[in-house]
């Protein structure tokens, strides 16, 4: 699986947008771009996933760059309660494997003040 | 999203003894469900990838024979750490992949949490 490589801390005031980064440079044709958050003490939430379009739901919205080596979450409106930690991960799409496993990394720990 | 649970939320033990762990998933049949652990201000690890009918795969570095994994039916898995010891505490979490006929990408959806205190 690519590494991917995220900013350790980031700040981002209430009602506005977070936009959160991720390199992941060695990203391969059939990898895709998954975005989770992680409240304290409780398991990652699934936030989106994308590969090479930009994908929007109700949570957040996912930027991938033309050549897919990095990409951005945007939060379009933080709330206290989006303070988590976010792990950009890439996964390989297999169909009926055990690969495509998500592996962590250190993420991007959020915190949104008044 | 789809919705996986864990049980019990949270287990004190004493050293030697063996833990089980529920994995279950509620509103979908998962044929691949993962282990994770998790120590304190650190990332999430994985531990292992659970197949229904199969034998667990586990990551390198992981004791199959400390940490068994049973994945009996569609939504069930289950962790037994046995002969627990005190590194052993931690928060377990576990995730289920749901199958490609419901979302194609198979996304993964995790459980709240385990944690374990060994004394």
């Amino acid at each position: 699986d690519a590494k991917t490589t995220q900013p350790p801390s980031m700040d981002c005031a209430e009602g506005r947008a977070a936009n959160l980064p991720c390199n992941h440079s060695t990203i391969s044709g059939n990898e895709y771009v998954y975005w989770y958050r992680q409240i304290h003490s409780q398991g990652p939430q699934y936030i989106i996933h994308g590969l090479k379009n930009n994908e929007t739901n109700e949570m957040a919205s996912l930027i991938i760059t033309e050549d897919r080596k990095s990409s951005t979450l945007i939060l379009p409106h933080a709330t206290l309660r989006d303070t988590a930690v976010y792990y950009c991960i890439v996964r390989v799409e297999m169909r009926g494997s055990t690969l495509g496993r998500l592996y962590f990394g250190r993420g991007t720990q959020l915190t949104v003040w008044p | 999203g789809a919705v996986v649970s864990q049980h019990p939320s949270r287990v004190i033990c004493k050293s030697g003894t063996s833990v089980k762990i529920e994995c279950r998933s509620l509103d979908f049949q998962a044929t691949t469900m993962f282990w994770y652990r998790q120590f304190p201000k650190q990332s999430l690890m994985l531990m292992a990838t659970s197949n229904e009918g199969s034998k667990a795969t586990y990551e390198q570095g992981v004791e199959k024979d400390k940490f068994l994994i049973n994945h009996a039916s569609l939504t069930l898995s289950t962790l037994t750490v046995t002969s627990a010891h005190p590194e052993d505490s931690s928060f377990y979490i576990c995730s289920a992949r749901v199958p490609r006929h419901i979302e194609r990408q198979e996304t993964q959806y995790f459980g709240p949490g385990t944690r374990l205190l060994v004394l």
